[in-house]
């Protein structure tokens, strides 16, 4: 099954940029999307296949995905940013999406 | 907007079963999705348990659920239902319901809820 793989843990001051990164095999060459999760919520869908924003999500947020590395970038990071973040690809070989393990984002 | 309504979950004995469902609001598009069972265990990440196509004809399931649990759907009441049986101790996680899309490849466009199921003797 394919692998994602993300680190534990960002911390970013307010206002600055938050880069939360997702690594897999020749990922350059799926869609990935990225989901925010708060405490006691479901995920919320914030990037979908690499860099398209769904309705209602701030322009602060993009994402990029090349060669082996995906990135969701956060821009002037705010408190309420804080949150659980989750690369997904589709796995076709298994017919299933595939999550990376997550991400905590801290606002110092 | 579309909304994915749960219920079930709740407080089972190892070895016992209980069944989850979900149901499809406000359905906009004329088409069948596909539809998962992700499930979430304390303070952990999101795991997929199980996948479901359009009218049922295909289905897939987590190797650690495998021949334990059985997703179904009924199309004409937009419900989609997750049977679990001998249930683990390890299984203790909430469930989310998804329906899924299309875009480049399947993602979540709408989530459930969740429901919190306690696998404890």
């Amino acid at each position: 099954s394919y692998v994602l793989t993300q680190p534990p843990s960002v911390s970013v001051a307010p206002g600055q940029t938050a880069r939360i990164t997702c690594g897999g095999n020749n990922i350059g060459t799926k869609s990935v999307h990225w989901y925010q999760q708060k405490p006691g919520q479901a995920p919320v869908l914030v990037i979908c296949d690499d860099n398209d924003r769904p309705s209602g999500i701030p322009e602060r947020f993009s994402g990029s995905n090349s060669g082996n590395t995906a990135t969701l970038t956060i821009s002037r990071v705010e408190a309420g940013d804080e949150a659980d973040y989750y690369c997904q690809v589709w796995d076709s070989g298994n017919d299933h999406v595939v999550f990376g393990g997550g991400t905590k984002l801290t606002v110092l | 907007e579309m909304q994915l309504l749960q219920s079930g979950g709740g407080l089972a004995q190892p070895g016992g079963s209980l069944r989850l469902s979900c149901e499809v609001s406000n359905v906009t598009s004329r088409t069948y999705a596909m539809m998962s069972w992700i499930r979430q265990a304390p303070g952990k990440g999101l795991e997929w348990v199980s996948d479901i196509s359009s009218y049922g004809e295909n289905t897939y399931y987590a190797d650690s659920v495998k021949g334990r649990f059985t997703i179904s759907r009924d199309n004409s009441k937009n419900t989609l239902y997750l049977q679990m049986n001998r249930l683990r101790v390890e299984d203790t996680a909430i469930f989310y319901c998804a329906r899924l899309a299309y875009r480049g490849n399947y993602y979540v466009a709408y989530w459930g809820q969740g429901a919190l199921v306690t696998v404890s003797s």
